[in-house]
C-alpha cells in the first residue's frame, strides 16, 4: 500500500522569496517519487522525480526536492519565487515494479507581487 | 504532436447515457492510465494497463466503468448508464518503464 500526504493544501509567499511545498509519503516498496504541477485549465506536468540515484533532485524552472527516507518527506522548494509559479502541485509516489501512481490532494501555490 | 492525446475534450450528457472516451498514448510507451480528477482533489486511480493486459481496477469503480487497451495501442474509457456523480474531469496518461506520467488534456463530463 502507499500514500501521500500533502501537508498544506495552500501556500501563500510574495514574488521573489523562497517556496517550500511539503510532501510526506508511506510506501511498502522502494518508491520513485514526482512532483507534477497543474497550471489553470492546463494538463499535468512533470517537475521533476525521485528513482533511487542522487537525493537531491533538481528539476524544470528551478525547482529542487530532496528525497529524506528517514523522515519519508520529499519536499519541493524554489529560491525565489516568480509570478508564473502560481499554480496546483502535486506530490506523486509510485511503485517501481507495479508501475501504480498515488497522487496527493494538492497544493495551491499563490503568487504575491 | 508526438503527446498524449484524448477525445473528446468535452462532453455534456444526460443522465442514464452511455460515454466513451478515447486515449491515443505515446507510442512507444507500454503503460497507460486513467485517473479522474474533481474540483479541489488530486487525480484519483482508476485503472492501468501493461500493454494490452489490464493490471488494476480501482475498487472504486463501479461495475459501470469499463476500459480497454486492445493490441496495446490506445485505450477506452466506457461509462454505462451515468449517473450525475460521474462528473469530472477523465484523465489518460502513458508512461515508459521509468515511471514519470505523460498527461493528456483530459476529457471533461458533465452528466446533467
Amino acid at each position: 500500500a502507499q500514500s501521500v500526504t500533502q501537508l498544506d493544501s495552500h501556500v501563500s509567499v510574495s514574488e521573489g522569496t523562497p517556496v517550500l511545498l511539503r510532501c510526506n509519503y508511506s510506501s511498502s516498496y522502494s518508491p520513485s517519487l514526482f512532483w507534477y504541477v497543474q497550471h489553470p485549465n492546463k494538463g499535468l506536468q512533470l517537475l521533476l522525480k525521485y528513482t533511487s540515484a542522487a537525493t537531491l533532485v533538481k528539476g524544470i524552472n528551478g525547482f529542487e526536492a530532496e528525497f529524506k527516507k528517514s523522515e519519508t518527506s520529499f519536499h519541493l522548494t524554489k529560491p525565489s519565487a516568480h509570478m508564473s509559479d502560481a499554480a496546483e502541485y502535486f506530490c506523486v509516489v509510485s511503485e517501481r515494479i507495479r508501475g501504480k501512481s498515488t497522487f496527493g490532494d494538492g497544493t495551491t501555490l499563490t503568487v504575491k507581487p | 504532436d508526438t503527446g498524449v492525446s484524448q477525445d473528446p475534450r468535452h462532453k455534456i450528457t444526460k443522465r442514464g447515457q452511455n460515454v466513451t472516451f478515447r486515449c491515443d498514448p505515446i507510442s512507444e510507451h507500454n503503460r497507460l492510465y486513467w485517473y479522474r480528477q474533481t474540483l479541489g482533489q488530486g487525480p484519483e486511480f482508476l485503472t492501468y494497463f501493461q500493454n494490452e493486459a489490464q493490471l488494476e481496477k480501482s475498487r472504486l469503480l463501479s461495475d459501470r466503468f469499463s476500459a480497454e487497451r486492445p493490441k496495446g495501442s490506445f485505450s477506452t474509457l466506457e461509462i454505462q448508464r451515468t449517473e450525475q456523480g460521474d462528473s469530472a474531469m477523465y484523465l489518460c496518461a502513458s508512461s515508459p518503464d521509468t515511471g514519470e506520467l505523460f498527461f493528456g488534456e483530459g476529457s471533461r463530463l458533465t452528466v446533467l
